[in-house]
């Protein structure tokens, strides 16, 4: 088995404020997402990378910016922290696309 | 854009009786179809899937049917236990190369 992990659990932050959120996982998987869950709704895809160095945008990848540097870590940039964003971030990971997602505890954004 | 709905926002369930569950799509070149669960404070895991080469999956309690005709899948859970209450998220997407498009989940209660 494996696990993911995302630092730090709760970021609060002021309003416009940049903000980085991490990932890592150790299944080995070469595909990972970035998703925003606002409170009691699905999940909207921000940012997901197929390999190390590739990027690709979701639906709501405006005002975020994101980094694969490493096959096993994922980072999430929110580049100008704004009070409607206040959500939780969640990372997942899989084999590739259209396969299983493993979830990460999920980041709680608080901006101030 | 496309769009997947699940229209019952919340579903209660005596103990031991099935559960229902519905999702829509609006993309007819959907291909796959995941359902993952989501306990209380706890992220998503994924439950079970169906490609659209079937039209029934089973895996132990849990099936899957999906109607391509009507656009709409479900997932029913026989023999309901406690453990099953969460909220469940239903997904679609085209195929391997595309993102997932998710339902914004129906929380299932399991009554004693």
């Amino acid at each position: 088995g494996g696990i993911i992990t995302q630092t730090p659990k709760f970021l609060i932050g002021q309003e416009g404020q940049k903000l980085t959120l991490k990932c890592q996982q150790n299944f080995n998987h070469d595909t990972m997402y970035w998703y925003r869950q606002d409170s009691g709704k699905g999940l909207r895809l921000i940012y997901y990378s197929i390999t190390e160095n590739d990027l690709q945008k979701g639906d709501l990848s405006e005002g975020y910016d994101a980094s694969r540097e490493k096959k096993s870590s994922f980072s999430l940039t929110v580049t100008s922290a704004q009070k409607n964003e206040m959500a939780v971030f969640l990372c997942a990971s899989s084999s590739g696309t259209g396969f299983e997602q493993y979830f990460g505890p999920g980041t709680r954004l608080t901006v101030l | 854009g496309e769009k997947v709905e699940q229209h019952e926002s919340t579903l209660s369930v005596r103990e031991g009786d099935s559960a229902v569950i519905n999702c829509t799509y609006t993309d007819t070149a959907s291909s796959y179809f995941p359902w993952y669960k989501q306990e209380a404070g706890k992220s998503l895991h994924f439950v079970i899937d169906i490609r659209s080469n079937v039209d029934r999956k089973q895996s132990q309690r849990l099936t899957v049917l999906l109607d391509k005709k009507a656009k709409r899948f479900s997932l029913h859970i026989t023999a309901t236990q406690p453990e099953d209450s969460a909220i469940y998220f239903c997904a679609a997407s085209r195929d391997s190369n595309y993102q997932l498009i998710w339902g914004s989940g129906t929380k299932l209660i399991i009554k004693p």
